[in-house]
């Protein structure tokens, strides 16, 4: 089955813009969540949703949003750009919370210059 | 608050040998540990995962790892390295006793296996 898809690979912006990242998880899985990949900060996680509502939230400013729709695919927003958003977003999907291993998409390298 | 540690930045062995790669974690409640293996240019992909039972777990591509809780431990490990086996491995813990829907991640450690 298709795996976790994310759209767009890559990105570039302008500091002040915004952005929106899509994220479709495997058929069947009604839990996405979003990390930030940093080579200084590592793997540090932004929220999680489930069944459309969100579940948990990471320490990232209100710039960082997300939303999830019926069909289990999750968009994150993040606007007024800053240099230091420029990162790896990852998202991974789940069966349901907890007990299973999420599946990661190959991720959104965004740039911002 | 939950956390993860991975102490080595970098492991190397040489192709043959046994490696390890360490992980240590902290959580309130029961620990749901995973370990995930990066390639280059690549999304994580799930290696093994800790929920309850036999402390040590086996995993993707001959990898394993022993769960320790006196020394709140969940070390990677596998009898013979392979070079196709160097890539990026972080540990991940999840707190069972809340909304577990949250995995906080190590930093990271890069494993490079030599010919």
């Amino acid at each position: 089955k298709a795996g976790v898809t994310q759209t767009p690979r890559y990105l570039i912006k302008t500091r002040g813009q915004q952005v929106t990242l899509s994220c479709s998880p495997i058929s069947g899985h009604r839990s996405v969540s979003w990390y930030q990949q940093t080579p200084g900060q590592g793997l540090q996680f932004l929220f999680e949703y489930f069944s459309e509502t969100q579940r948990n939230k990471g320490n990232f400013p209100g710039r960082f949003s997300g939303r999830q729709f019926s069909n289990s695919r999750s968009e994150m927003n993040v606007s007024t750009l800053e240099l230091g958003d420029s990162a790896l977003y990852l998202c991974a999907s789940s069966l349901g919370e907890g007990l299973t291993e999420a599946f990661f998409g190959q991720g959104t390298r965004l740039t911002v210059v | 608050a939950q956390s993860v540690a991975q102490p080595e930045d970098q492991v190397n062995v040489a192709e043959g040998n046994p490696l390890t790669v360490k992980c240590t974690y902290s959580v309130s409640g029961n620990p749901y540990l995973f370990w995930y293996v990066q390639y280059p240019n690549r999304g994580l992909q799930f290696l093994l995962k800790y929920i309850t039972g036999d402390n040590l777990v086996k995993g993707s591509y001959g990898f394993e790892a022993e769960f320790n809780k006196s020394q709140t431990s969940f070390h990677l490990k596998k009898p013979s390295a392979l070079v196709s086996d160097s890539a990026l491995y972080f540990c991940a813990v999840r707190d069972g006793g809340t909304n577990a829907g949250k995995s906080t991640f190590g930093d990271g450690t890069t494993l490079t296996v030599k010919p």
